[in-house]
This record gives C-alpha cells, structure tokens and sequence, in this order.
C-alpha cells in the first residue's frame, strides 16, 4: 500500500520569506502526486498536482512543487509567503490506474508570522 | 462549472443517537464519492467510496454506513453514534479517469455529547 510522509508537522516562518514543505512517498511504477491546502474550518482545495512531463509542477497562489523520482520527494515550495498563506498543507499521492484512493501525508502546519 | 455540497456545517448529538450527513454534487454525472473523518493531527481517513448507484465501498469497519441513492447524493449514516465518531467530516468527489483529482466539500463538525 502506498504511504505519504510530510516530515514537518509545523513550519513557522516570517513573512515574505520563502519555504519549502517536505513530502515523500513509498516507491511505485508510476504515480500522482498531489498537494492541498486547508484553512480553517473549511474542506481542502487542490493547489496543484503532478501527472507526467515535467517534473517542476506550478500551482495557485504563487506555489510550485518538484517531482524527484529518484528520491519519491514531492516538496513544495513558495519563494515569498504572505500571512494569508497561513494553513495545513497536506501532500497525497495516487498509484493511478484502476485505483481510486488518494493517500494522504498527516499535514504540515504553516504558521506565517508578520 | 462544478460544486459539492455539505450540509449541515456544524452538528452536536448526543452519544447514542441517530446521524445523517448529506452530500450533494452539482455540474457533473456519474461522479465517484467519498467520505473522509478528519481528526485533529490524523490527516484523512477514508471512510467510503462509491463508483456509481448503490455502489458502496467501506474502507474500515466501524459505527457508520453510507448510502447513494441518486447519481450525486451520497450521504453518510450512523443508527447509534459513539464518542469516537465526534470529528470533522468532509465529501468529495472526482471524475471516473485518472488522475482523479478529488475536489471537498466545506465540511461537517460532529461533535458528540
């Protein structure tokens, strides 16, 4: 079965500096990969996701993500967070095909300070 | 475009008693449902899925059941609620091909007394 860790539970950081959420997942022939965030109170909406191609992925709200197979890393990354970035991330991963589940990483709490 | 409804949005119930969450989707047909338990730290737990009408898959055996009586309703029941079902629980759904990206719902509240 497929497993999904975001070795951060919390990332504090200070406005307008740049941050990286940490995911990895266990190995497989091919994958999805996927990252949501989650405000307060509120369901998760998808920032952006992998398929295939390139491997550097864009998203909303300024966020990227880089696929590495080599090291099935899936991290996530923002040059420059706002307070309004300030919510849990979770990082969740597909093995495709007839598999209709996503797994999810337990989450990453960003905490952005002013 | 597509949208999903959750209703209601908070909920408090007595240990014991009856539960009924519902799920609306709006846009697409044929969508695949889910039913996720959100506990705080946990991240997601998948309860059910459902590919079609009156198709139901449970991924843990517990208190709760779930049901698709239209294409886009999927609703979410319990005869007797626990202590342990108390948690936030979230719908989504996703179109029948890969990826199948999952889009949720804003979520219910359960809080149970």
């Amino acid at each position: 079965a497929q497993s999904v860790t975001q070795l951060d539970s919390q990332v504090p950081v200070f406005e307008e500096a740049p941050v990286e959420l940490r995911c990895n997942y266990s190995s497989s022939v091919s994958v999805y990969l996927f990252w949501y965030v989650q405000y307060p109170n509120q369901g998760l909406q998808l920032l952006l996701k992998y398929l295939s191609g390139s491997t550097l992925v864009k998203g909303i709200n300024g966020f990227e993500a880089e696929f590495n197979k080599s090291q099935t890393s899936f991290h996530l990354r923002k040059p420059s967070v706002h307070i309004s970035d300030t919510a849990e991330y979770f990082c969740a991963v597909s093995p495709g095909g007839s598999n209709y589940k996503l797994t999810f990483g337990k989450g990453t709490l960003l905490t952005v300070n002013p | 475009s597509q949208t999903i409804h959750q209703w209601p949005a908070t909920l408090v119930q007595p240990v014991g008693s009856p539960l009924s969450l519902e799920c609306t989707v709006e846009g697409t047909s044929n969508p695949n449902l889910y039913w996720y338990r959100q506990a705080a730290g946990r991240g997601l737990q998948l309860l059910f899925y459902s590919v079609g009408i009156g198709q139901i898959s449970s991924e843990v055996p517990q208190n709760l059941s779930a049901s698709r009586p239209q294409d886009r309703q999927f609703i979410l029941s319990s005869k007797k609620l626990l202590l342990s079902d108390s948690g936030f629980y979230l719908c989504a759904w996703s179109y029948d091909s890969p990826p199948r990206s999952q889009h949720f719902g804003d979520g219910t509240r359960l809080s149970i007394l």
